[in-house]
Formats: structure tokens, C-alpha cells, sequence
């Protein structure tokens, strides 16, 4: 079945800085992408999603790169600051039933 | 607003004991899903359904039951709890067509002891 690894486990970057999470998955099937944010005591909130015929997608600060060749999706959080301090899981999916498999997540913290 | 409503909040459940977790959902969507949170892990699928009166086994079914009575509600059962079954479960979500865009519960913290 689906294989998903996340890294890092653990991020700290300072206010302004940038942040790469990156997940790389097994299944060449897979279609569907996404990362979702989880705030401390919270359920987990979608940030962004891609299919898989897009490379690129950029939202207020945030871009999505997606690398089918090497089975590699990234997260890049371009000048970060404190309120993006959470957990953040990449989930990827390849079936009509919308089954997605979760990253391990990466705790990110933004020193101020 | 689209909204996912667990509950109850938190539980202390007693080793064998039976604990039912709620799930109640008024976006309308078809899919729901029970998904377990561990320390350090990600979520891994419980039980998940696509269709009122009918569940599937995710992919750590065992010492759960899922129960869809309804579109809008889908319950997880542990018949007999355990002490590995303490986690944060959450429910989720998803309208047919949209496949990684899910909406989520605030989750349940339980405990076993």
C-alpha cells in the first residue's frame, strides 16, 4: 500500500524566514495532494490541495511543488511568521473513495 | 459554514469498558471517516463510509465498529476498550468529487485506564 514520509519532524525558523516540509510517497498512482495545518487542540484545517497534472500552485505564501518523477511533494511557507507556528501533514490520495494516507506531520515553530 | 461536530470533547473510558465517539456532520457530503491520532504519527484510517447504512474497514479496523445511521452521523464503537486505544480520533468529512478536500472534527481525546 501507499507509503508516505515526512521530513522534517521538527522545524524552527525565525519571523521572515522560510519553511520546507517535504513528503515523498510510493504509489505511482497517486492523484490527489494535499496539506492540511493542525493548530494545538484543534482538528486539522486544509490549506491547500493539487492534482496531479499541476507542478506549481502558490496562495498567499504558501507554494505547493509537486515532482511525479521523484514522487516528491513540498511545502514552502516563503516568510513565515508566528501565527504559522502548528503541525502541518501532507496527505496524497489515489482512489475514488478519497482514502488519503497522512505524513507523519512536522511541527513548525516561528520565533518572533 | 460547513461544520464537523465531534463529541464528546475528551473521555476516560475503564479497560473493557464501551465507549461510543459521535460524529455529526451538516455539510451535506457523502464520505466520512474516522481516522486515529498517535504521538509522532500521522492518522491512520479506522473505518470510513460513502453512503448512509453502510461502512468500510479503513486500515486499523480491528477493536472498532462504525456505525452510519444517518448522511449526517457516523459513530465509532469500542466495544471493549482498551489501553492502546488511547489517542485523539477525529472524523472528517468529504463531498463526492472534491477527493483530498476534507473537513474536520475537533477531535476526541480519549483515554483508557
Amino acid at each position: 500500500g501507499e507509503q508516505v514520509e515526512q521530513r522534517p519532524p521538527h522545524l524552527s525558523v525565525r519571523e521572515g524566514d522560510s519553511a520546507i516540509i517535504i513528503c515523498t510517497y510510493t504509489d505511482s498512482a497517486t492523484a490527489y495532494f494535499s496539506w492540511y495545518k493542525q493548530e494545538a487542540g484543534a482538528g486539522l484545517q486544509l490549506l491547500m490541495s493539487v492534482l496531479s497534472n499541476v507542478d506549481r500552485k502558490e496562495e498567499q505564501g504558501l507554494t505547493v511543488l509537486l515532482n511525479k518523477k521523484d514522487k516528491r511533494l513540498s511545502l514552502n511557507l516563503t516568510a513565515a511568521h508566528p501565527g504559522d507556528s502548528a503541525v502541518y501533514f501532507c496527505a496524497v490520495g489515489g482512489s475514488a473513495l478519497g482514502r488519503l494516507h497522512f505524513g507523519a506531520g512536522t511541527q513548525l515553530i516561528v520565533i518572533p | 459554514e460547513a461544520a464537523v461536530t465531534q463529541s464528546p470533547r475528551s473521555k476516560v473510558a475503564v479497560t473493557g469498558g464501551k465507549v461510543t465517539l459521535s460524529c455529526h456532520q451538516t455539510n451535506n457530503h457523502d464520505y466520512m471517516y474516522w481516522y486515529r491520532q498517535d504521538t509522532g504519527h500521522g492518522l491512520r484510517l479506522i473505518h470510513y463510509s460513502y453512503v448512509a447504512d453502510s461502512t468500510e474497514k479503513g486500515d486499523i479496523p480491528d477493536g472498532y465498529k462504525a456505525s452510519r445511521p444517518s448522511q449526517e452521523n457516523f459513530s465509532l464503537i469500542l466495544e471493549l476498550a482498551s489501553l492502546s486505544q488511547t489517542a485523539v480520533y477525529f472524523c472528517a468529512s468529504r463531498r463526492q468529487g472534491s477527493n483530498s478536500d476534507y473537513t474536520f472534527g475537533s477531535g476526541t481525546r480519549l483515554l483508557v485506564i
